[in-house]
């Protein structure tokens, strides 16, 4: 069975730092990886994904995600965060078997001055 | 760009009632969701729908329903509301694709929060 581990709930961070958003996948297939980002009442919107092309993946707002199939991790990155960066981030994986995506239970991300 | 819309923003019911919560797509996607979101849990797929009429138990389908009449609507049927369905509702879409994989990239609506006093 797929799964979708995301290391650390709640991650802080100054504005200007990297940011660093961990994300490891089960998979007993070539998985499809995803990462939303939900900013407070709001719905789930498509940052970026990963459908077996480059395995470096640009996506909105300045971030970017590495697949490494050797370490099963598709972390999320951005080079300088701003405030506008606060939300919770989700990492999903694709099952292939049926239409779901396996989604993880999310990183609160928070950004200080 | 798909648009995914919800009925209700926020929604206050009492416990006992019957809740109805609307999801319209207009991207003609085949799939469909719903999902709920609680602190600390993340996202928990309740039901799904593959085609009209057509419906898929998820993890926690238990106090919910659905109806797929039309392509473009799925709603979402809390039979009798209790507390413990207080929580964030997500539905969301998604296109078949052709082949033997899909991306099932899915499209959210903006949520409904549902508090049942």
């Amino acid at each position: 069975a797929q799964s979708v581990t995301q290391l650390g709930s709640h991650v802080s961070v100054s504005e200007g730092a990297l940011v660093l958003l961990r994300c490891n996948y089960s998979s007993s297939v070539p998985p499809y990886l995803f990462w939303y980002v939900q900013y407070p009442n709001q719905g789930l919107q498509l940052l970026l994904k990963y459908t077996s092309a480059a395995t470096l993946v640009k996506g909105i707002n300045g971030f970017e995600a590495e697949f490494k199939k050797s370490e099963t991790s598709f972390h999320l990155t951005k080079p300088s965060d701003h405030m506008s960066d606060a939300a919770e981030y989700f990492c999903a994986v694709s099952d292939p078997r049926s239409t779901a995506l396996i989604f993880g239970k999310g990183t609160t991300l928070s950004v200080s001055s | 760009d798909v648009k995914v819309t919800q009925s209700s923003r926020y929604l206050v019911k009492r416990t006992g009632e019957k809740v109805f919560l609307e999801c319209v797509q207009d991207m003609d996607h085949e799939n469909m969701f719903w999902y709920r979101q609680d602190p600390g849990l993340g996202l928990r797929l309740i039901y799904f729908s593959y085609d009209v009429k057509m419906k898929e138990k998820g993890d926690i389908p238990e106090g919910y329903s659905v109806s797929r009449e039309k392509k473009e609507r799925f709603s979402l049927i809390l039979e009798s509301a209790s507390t413990n369905q207080t929580s964030m509702y997500l539905c969301a879409s998604s296109f078949r694709g052709r082949g033997s994989r899909s991306y099932n990239e899915q499209f959210f609506g903006p949520g409904t929060r549902l508090t049942v006093l």
